[in-house]
């Protein structure tokens, strides 16, 4: 079955680190989006990426980065330099840069700090 | 650029109707709806793209105000099932930046 697969479902952080969440989708997808999620707060766009070897910044790039070297693969790295990294994360893709298109979303890691 | 949604939230008794309202102050060019349940992916429940297009799903329907930069959610005759928190995503032109508005939790009791 087609769809996309977030790794891990939680994810715990020690302070100073850096961690990456991963995000791999078999539809065939061009564009690819990481969202957090925060209680209380809708969807907040980190990044996004309409094509390999190419991304944008959302609203919220500050202490993330990504890659987009495979079509298939778009992982999320949050870096020491996120102070407040604990939220529901959500990785989606849709088939082309055209607003018409539906997302397709992951089922999410949570990522809490210890 | 994040649409504001109302009301925050809304209690149902099965079998009631609910209206969930998404404005936006840019001019928009298409408008998504999607449904969440507790520590789930969102669920696509349809994209309007043409202002004053409406579209139905079920009991479940939507209405696009083009000049009003605003979209409606309908829901009647409310199930269990629809218990969850529902999100409009907009885009303001034909590029894929969705911007998502802050959600409205929407509980159906016996």
């Amino acid at each position: 079955d087609g769809g996309i697969t977030q790794s891990p479902k939680y994810l715990f952080r020690k302070e100073g680190q850096n961690v990456t969440l991963s995000c791999e989708q078999n539809l065939n997808h061009d564009a690819m989006y990481w969202y957090r999620q925060d209680p209380g707060q809708g969807l907040r766009l980190i990044y996004y990426s309409q094509i390999v070897n190419d991304f944008q910044k959302g609203d919220i790039a500050e202490g993330y980065s990504v890659s987009r070297e495979k079509k298939e693969s778009f992982p999320l790295t949050v870096t020491s330099a996120q102070k407040n990294p604990t939220a529901f994360y959500l990785c989606a893709s849709s088939n082309s840069d055209s607003g018409g298109e539906k997302l397709f979303f992951g089922s999410g890691t949570q990522l809490s700090v210890l | 650029q994040q649409p504001v949604q109302s009301p925050q939230a809304v209690i149902l008794r099965e079998g009631e109707d609910a209206v969930i309202n998404c404005s936006s102050s840019k001019a928009l060019y298409s408008v998504h709806w999607y449904r969440q349940k507790h520590g789930e992916a969102p669920v696509f429940l349809m994209i309007l793209l043409k202002g004053g297009e409406q579209k139905g799903h079920d009991k479940i329907s939507a209405s696009f105000n083009e000049k009003k930069q605003q979209s409606s959610l309908y829901l009647t005759a409310s199930q269990l099932s629809y218990s969850g928190t529902y999100f409009c995503g907009t885009s303001p032109n034909t590029g894929n930046q969705f911007y998502f508005g802050t959600g409205t939790s929407l509980t159906v009791i016996p």
